[in-house]
């Protein structure tokens, strides 16, 4: 089993809609979860940190879920620009510095 | 503005020529790493340095080294390039552990060809 599983798509959802995403992990004393946006042939870049009592940022919300160890991302109102591929990124205990990443989730936003 | 910089962004090289790629940082960040990652995968991390503590994977190949000479630079070594290692090669930064949190921050990356 992979320490971070992602399903990785394609989404293809039209402008406008409501889309999430879920991630799953494997080791229950992860202590950091991140969203990164990866857009094709360019570097991650940090979307949000997830915190345990869930987070907002605009049109993008984060969840955790500790008992049942996934994290959710859900994009509201979803643009042609969100269109790109999304990384879940956990660090776990014991782990240091070093993160671990999922696959990502690709996203495409058509009109 | 602080950014994390990789040079050169494009790097060809043949098989079994040695190439360094390069990376610099402003935003005075402890931590460096390296990463590699082919298309459709994850980032694998290769090695990181927390200040002048070198950390490797175990299972990085020995092919791949690094070298970090100063807080802002960081370069990374492929003595022997074979073709399984055209990638792109990402460079991120992060803080001390403790401090803040643990978000890396990337490079743009230099995709490296083996001809």
């Amino acid at each position: 089993r992979k320490e971070v599983e992602q399903d990785p798509g394609p989404f293809n959802v039209p402008e406008g809609a409501t889309v999430a995403f879920n991630c799953t992990y494997s080791n229950s004393a992860s202590q950091s979860f991140f969203w990164y946006r990866q857009d094709c042939r360019k570097e991650p870049k940090l979307l949000m940190s997830v915190y345990s009592s869930g987070n907002e940022d605009g049109r993008f919300t984060a969840q955790l879920n500790r008992a049942s160890q996934y994290i959710s991302l859900l994009i509201r109102d979803s643009k042609l620009s969100d269109s790109a591929t999304y990384l879940c990124v956990v660090r776990f205990t014991g782990g240091g510095n070093k993160l671990t990443f999922g696959t990502g989730t690709q996203l495409k936003v058509e009109l | 503005d602080a950014m994390v910089i990789q040079n050169p962004r494009y790097q060809v090289t043949q098989f079994g020529k040695p190439v360094t790629l390069s990376c610099s940082q402003t935003l005075n960040h402890n931590v460096m790493y390296w990463y590699q990652q082919k298309s459709s995968q994850a980032p694998k991390l290769l090695f990181h340095y927390y200040d002048k503590d070198f950390n490797n994977e175990a299972d990085t190949p020995d092919n791949f080294q690094s070298r970090r000479p100063n807080t802002s630079f960081c370069f990374l070594d492929i003595r022997s390039p074979g073709l399984g290692d055209a990638a792109m090669y990402l460079c991120a930064t992060s803080v001390r552990p403790g401090q803040e949190s643990y978000e890396q921050y990337f490079g743009p990356g230099t995709r490296l060809t083996v001809t």
